[in-house]
C-alpha cells in the first residue's frame, strides 16, 4: 500500500492568515491526489482533486498543488469556517486507496 | 440533488457480522457515468480507511488489508448498495461512510455515516 504522511497534524492560525498543509505519499502517485475537508460531526467534502483542480463551489482561496510525492494545500486567508481536519487521498494505486492521517486546523 | 444514507445495525457482537446498507437518491446507481458505490470507515477520533466498492456491472473491489472479511453487493432495484463484514472485533469498531466516487476514484459526495460499535 502507499502510504500518506500529513504534516502538521494540528495548526493553530489567526483569521487571514495563511495555512499551508503538506502531504507526502511513500511512492509516486502522480498528480493523482485528492484534499478533503472534515468539520466536526460530518462527512468528508472533496474539495481539491487531481492535485490542483478546485472542486465545484469550493471557495478559491483554497489551492492545491505538487506532483510525484509531495503535495501542499494552501488556505490563503483562513475563515472561521474553514475550522476542520483536511485528508489527502491518493487515488494511483487501485484496489488500495489511502488517506494521509489528517490535519486539525484551528483558530488561534 | 445526490444523496445517500446509511443504515443497519449500530450494535453488533464480537465474531459477528457487521451489515450496513447505503440507499442512494437523486441517481441511480446502475446508470454508469462511470460512477462507482463505495464503503469507508472512520474509527472514533482516527482517520479515513477504504473498504471497497462496486461498479454498476457488479464487479467489486476491496481494500487487500480487509479482502477476506468484505463483501460489498448492489440491488440496483431498490437502488441501494450494501457492506457485510464477517467475524468483526472491537477494531472493526467506526463511524461507516458509504460514498460515491467517478472514475478517477476521487469521492464528491457522502451519506452521513453510521456508527457501529462492536461490543458484547
Amino acid at each position: 500500500d502507499i502510504q500518506m504522511t500529513q504534516s502538521p497534524s494540528s495548526v493553530s492560525a489567526s483569521v487571514g492568515d495563511r495555512v499551508t498543509i503538506t502531504c507526502r505519499a511513500s511512492q509516486p502517485v502522480s498528480r493523482w491526489l485528492a484534499w478533503y475537508q472534515q468539520k466536526p460531526g460530518k462527512a468528508p467534502k472533496l474539495l481539491i482533486f487531481g492535485a490542483s483542480t478546485l472542486q465545484s463551489g469550493v471557495p478559491p482561496r483554497f489551492s492545491g498543488s505538487g506532483s510525484g510525492t509531495d503535495f501542499t494545500l494552501t488556505i490563503s486567508g483562513l475563515q472561521p469556517e474553514d475550522v476542520a481536519t483536511y485528508y489527502c487521498q491518493q487515488a494511483n494505486s487501485f484496489p488500495a486507496l489511502t488517506f494521509g492521517g489528517g490535519t486539525k486546523v484551528e483558530i488561534k | 440533488q445526490l444523496q445517500l444514507q446509511e443504515a443497519g445495525s449500530g450494535l453488533v457482537k464480537p465474531s459477528q457480522t457487521l451489515s450496513l446498507t447505503c440507499t442512494v437518491s437523486g441517481a441511480s446507481i446502475n446508470s454508469g457515468g462511470g460512477f462507482s458505490w463505495h464503503w469507508i470507515r472512520q474509527p472514533p477520533g482516527k482517520g479515513l480507511e477504504w473498504i471497497g466498492h462496486v461498479w454498476p456491472s457488479g464487479s467489486t473491489y476491496y481494500n487487500p488489508s480487509l479482502k477476506s472479511r468484505v463483501t460489498i453487493s448492489g440491488d440496483w432495484s431498490k437502488n441501494q448498495f450494501s457492506l457485510s463484514l464477517i467475524s468483526v472485533t472491537a477494531a472493526d469498531t467506526a463511524l461507516y461512510y458509504c460514498a460515491r466516487s467517478n472514475l478517477d476514484y476521487y469521492f464528491d459526495s457522502w451519506g452521513q455515516g453510521r456508527l457501529v460499535t462492536v461490543s458484547s
